[in-house]
């Protein structure tokens, strides 16, 4: 398996703009997990699903953040409209339901100028 | 969700035995703790995981006491490579909610 793969790598962009990051999961994996990392905040865990259904969103910042899991191979994390401080890298990562080994993809590094 | 606490950062030398120890005085009877590493521009990677006693894979052991309040990730031999951010978290069980905090990071030098 080629593991998680995550699109694009890089991404720079102006305030304002939307932006949409977009992750494959592990093929048979059941939960994905979408987390965000910076420096000053560390890595924040933003929104997880089991099973394509969202079970905690609660680390979402606000409402310019959604994530949807249309069907178990494919989900994305929409910024709209972006902001500066949004700057961080995104990784997403699967695993199966109930195990404590998840893997990461080779995240995406979001700029906003 | 247990909270722990790690030492920020740790030096050690290349063959050396490198203990981190992680406090979780508040983990619950069904709590499971687990260690990840992360190195440089990478997504944090699964080390280990447990919940008392000894466990031990190719990469670490994990010691954890009788009282669970504590634990300790050992790196056998580390070589350079082994330079990273290591992170201790509680989790549930059966829950993946996995919280991250800051984690410590290992310099190993020559």
């Amino acid at each position: 398996d080629a593991g998680v793969i995550q699109s694009p790598r890089h991404e720079v962009t102006e305030m304002g703009q939307e932006v949409t990051l977009r992750c494959k999961p592990i093929s048979g994996h059941n939960s994905l997990f979408w987390y965000r990392q910076t420096m000053m905040r560390g890595l924040e865990l933003l929104i997880y699903f089991n099973n394509n259904v969202p079970i905690d969103d609660s680390g979402m910042p606000e409402d310019r953040f959604s994530a949807k899991m249309p069907n178990a191979s494919f989900s994305t994390l929409k910024i709209q409209p972006s902001e500066p401080r949004d700057s961080a890298v995104y990784f997403c990562a699967s695993s199966f339901q109930d195990s404590y080994e998840q893997y990461f993809g080779p995240g995406t590094r979001l700029t906003v100028t | 969700l247990a909270k722990t606490t790690q030492p920020i950062s740790m030096d050690s030398y290349e063959g050396q035995e490198v203990n981190i120890t992680c406090s979780h005085n508040n983990i619950a009877t069904n709590d499971y703790i687990t260690w990840y590493q992360q190195f440089p521009s990478q997504g944090p990677r699964f080390i280990i995981q447990g919940y008392k006693t000894k466990v031990t894979n190719e990469v670490a052991s994990l010691f954890i006491p009788a009282d669970r309040k504590s634990s300790t990730l050992s790196l056998p031999r580390v070589s350079l490579s082994d330079t990273a951010v290591y992170y201790c978290l509680v989790v549930g069980y059966n829950n993946n909610d996995m919280r991250f905090g800051a984690g410590t990071r290992l310099t190993v030098k020559p």
